[in-house]
């Protein structure tokens, strides 16, 4: 059966930490992603990559940077924690063309 | 810029009702539309994937529809049960040069009272 993984599903870090959230898919997929999902906002794309070492913004890329040196593993960095990145943060992968695979997410808890 | 709405944002069922989930979207160049399942806490389950071409995809007492031209996906649970309370999402994939990226209705919260 298809995977991926994210590595912690709760965490909990301190304002101002640099944070790693780790993902990794056993598909061989070409594209992953990385989404943040908070109450009455949905589902909000992070970061993109669509092939290993590329990478795209998505729509609220600030105060995150992402990492993609093997192509099944994606990182999503905070590079400064603060309490307004609380949230669920969702990681997804997908074969060209094809749909998306998610991973079970990381609530990160900002404090 | 795509927009997606999902209705009814919530609904309540008895078992074994049989019932339809709405799902709009303003852009109706599409490269596919995906519906998934949401449990309070998890990650999203992959339920259907339809592609531009297609009309409708089924799986098991699950059958997706898409209305390209009007714009419109139906989710159709048959004899629905209390596992099936979720929260339902649909996501279209736009096409042309940003493929890649989904946009996601809020979601339809089911619940399904035995």
């Amino acid at each position: 059966d298809v995977k991926v993984t994210q590595s912690s599903r709760y965490l909990v870090k301190r304002t101002g930490e640099k944070v790693f959230l780790e993902c990794v898919q056993d598909m061989d997929h070409e594209n992953m992603f990385w989404y943040r999902q908070d109450p009455g906002l949905g589902l909000r794309l992070i970061y993109f990559s669509y092939d290993v070492k590329m990478k795209e913004k998505g729509d609220i890329p600030e105060g995150y940077s992402v990492s993609r040196e093997k192509k099944e593993r994606f990182s999503l960095i905070l590079e400064s924690a603060s309490t307004n990145q609380t949230s669920m943060y969702l990681c997804a992968s997908r074969r060209t063309g094809y749909g998306y695979t998610f991973g079970s997410g990381t609530r990160l808890t900002i404090v | 810029k795509q927009e997606v709405t999902q209705i009814p944002a919530a609904l309540s069922v008895p078992e074994g009702e049989n019932l339809v989930l709405n799902c709009s979207f303003t852009d109706s160049a599409i490269y596919n539309l995906q519906w998934f399942r949401q449990d309070p806490g998890k990650g999203l389950t992959s339920l259907l994937l339809i592609q531009s071409s297609q009309r409708e995809q089924t799986s098991g007492r699950l059958n997706a529809s898409l209305d390209k031209s009007s714009g419109r996906s139906t989710l159709y649970i048959a004899a629905s049960q209390p596992g099936d309370s979720a929260t339902y999402l649909c996501a279209v994939s736009s096409s042309g040069g940003s493929n890649y990226k989904l946009t996601f209705g809020k979601g339809t919260l089911l619940t399904v009272n035995p």
